[in-house]
Order: structure tokens, then sequence, then C-alpha cells
């Protein structure tokens, strides 16, 4: 029981550049999140799947897409890439959408030059 | 939007107890309040949650008063592994808003 799956764990890219990041969880999960995490800024939500289908804006959206591509898998993609968006993201999930303990992956720490 | 302010950092010495507060003016009726332990290069861990007056479990308290404007997260006897960032999250699931806001973290710094 692996819980919540992050890759890559780290990247670089150019300022322009796109990609994407995995996340997949093994506990049958029916919400997914997204965070970032910045230096003294906490963490902030990007994006979040209340469940299979389904996805919603979280506080910081401007520059991500996301896909629910099924019940495990939850991806945060980059369009195109800038400095701003350099960073430490965090997928996490819970089993519903609702005040229930969230797990979190080990993040990916991005840099963006 | 329920905006958190949290004690940037906070020096403990072990087997105190650690009090550290979250305050959170604006809480709404729905939202309601989980503490989250975080250590170096590691996701958050899951602490404790509550909506009103007290919550206990097996490492920590939660202590809410009345106008939920602000909470306590309680550590009993902290150890040396208890040095780790700990966060507040007011969260508003009963609609899909994303109203999903973490503090900025404690800094929790235990020594011996």
């Amino acid at each position: 029981n692996a819980g919540v799956t992050q890759t890559p764990k780290f990247q670089v890219l150019k300022t322009g550049q796109s990609m994407t990041l995995q996340c997949a969880q093994d506990m049958n999960h029916n919400s997914m999140y997204w965070y970032r995490q910045d230096p003294g800024m906490g963490l902030r939500l990007i994006y979040y799947s209340a469940s299979e289908g389904t996805t919603d804006k979280g506080e910081v959206p401007n520059g991500y897409n996301v896909s629910r591509l099924n019940k495990r898998e939850f991806s945060l993609r980059l369009e195109s890439a800038a400095p701003s968006q350099t960073s430490v993201y965090f997928c996490a999930s819970s089993e519903a959408f609702g005040p229930y303990e969230q797990y979190f992956g080990p993040g990916t720490r991005l840099t963006v030059t | 939007l329920a905006k958190t302010t949290q004690p940037i950092s906070m020096d403990s010495y072990e087997g105190q107890e650690v009090n550290i507060t979250c305050s959170h003016n604006n809480i709404a009726t729905n939202d309601y309040i989980t503490w989250y332990q975080q250590f170096p290069s590691q996701g958050p861990r899951f602490i404790i949650q509550g909506y009103k007056t007290k919550v206990t479990n097996e490492v920590a308290s939660l202590f809410i008063p009345a106008d939920r404007k602000s909470s306590t997260l309680s550590l009993p006897r902290v150890s040396l592994s208890d040095t780790a960032v700990y966060y507040c999250l007011v969260g508003d699931f009963s609609s899909n808003t994303g109203k999903l806001i973490f503090g900025q973290g404690t800094t929790l710094q235990v020594k011996p």
C-alpha cells in the first residue's frame, strides 16, 4: 500500500516549456488535490477533484490545468512554465470531499529558469 | 475567505506541553479546522481536526472556543521528534468553492 505517489521527484524546466506532474493513490479515495508550497506561504490549493469526473479551481489556478484520468490518478499540467511557478508541488487525496483527513504525497520540486 | 494567522516559530524543551494557536477571525459557519505536521522534504501529515469545543486523540488535543475565531493545538510532553512545521487548515467543504486555506505554518523547535 504505497499511499499517494508523485512523479517526478525533481524537475528543471526552461521558461516556456511544458510538463505534466503525475499523481496516483491506491486508497480508493474519491477526492484528490494539488497544492503548491512556497517559502513563507504555506500550502495553497491549485485545483481539486471532489470525485471522479469533476475538477474545480482552488486559490491559485492560473497557469495550470488538471485531468482526473480515473479514480486513482490526477495530473497537473503546466502549459508554458514561468519562473513564478518554481515551487514544491504536493498531491493529496481524501476519502471524500469534506472534513476528512488528507493524505499527501512526497512532493515534486520544480525549478523554472 | 477565512485567513489564518499563526506564530512563525516557537521553541520548547523535551517533556514540556506546547500550545500553538491559529487565528481565523473570518471563519465561516461551515468551516472545519484541521492541523497538519510537516517534516523537511515530506508531505504534511494529519494530526487532528475539529469543529467546536475540544477534540483529543492519541497524539494531540485541539481547543476551539465558542466564537471559533481561533484554535489551539496542544502537544503534551513533546520530544525531539516533534520538531517540525505545524499548519492549521480552515476548510469549507459545503460547496465547490475551493476554500481550503492553510496558515503559513509554525516551526516548532524542541530542545533537549
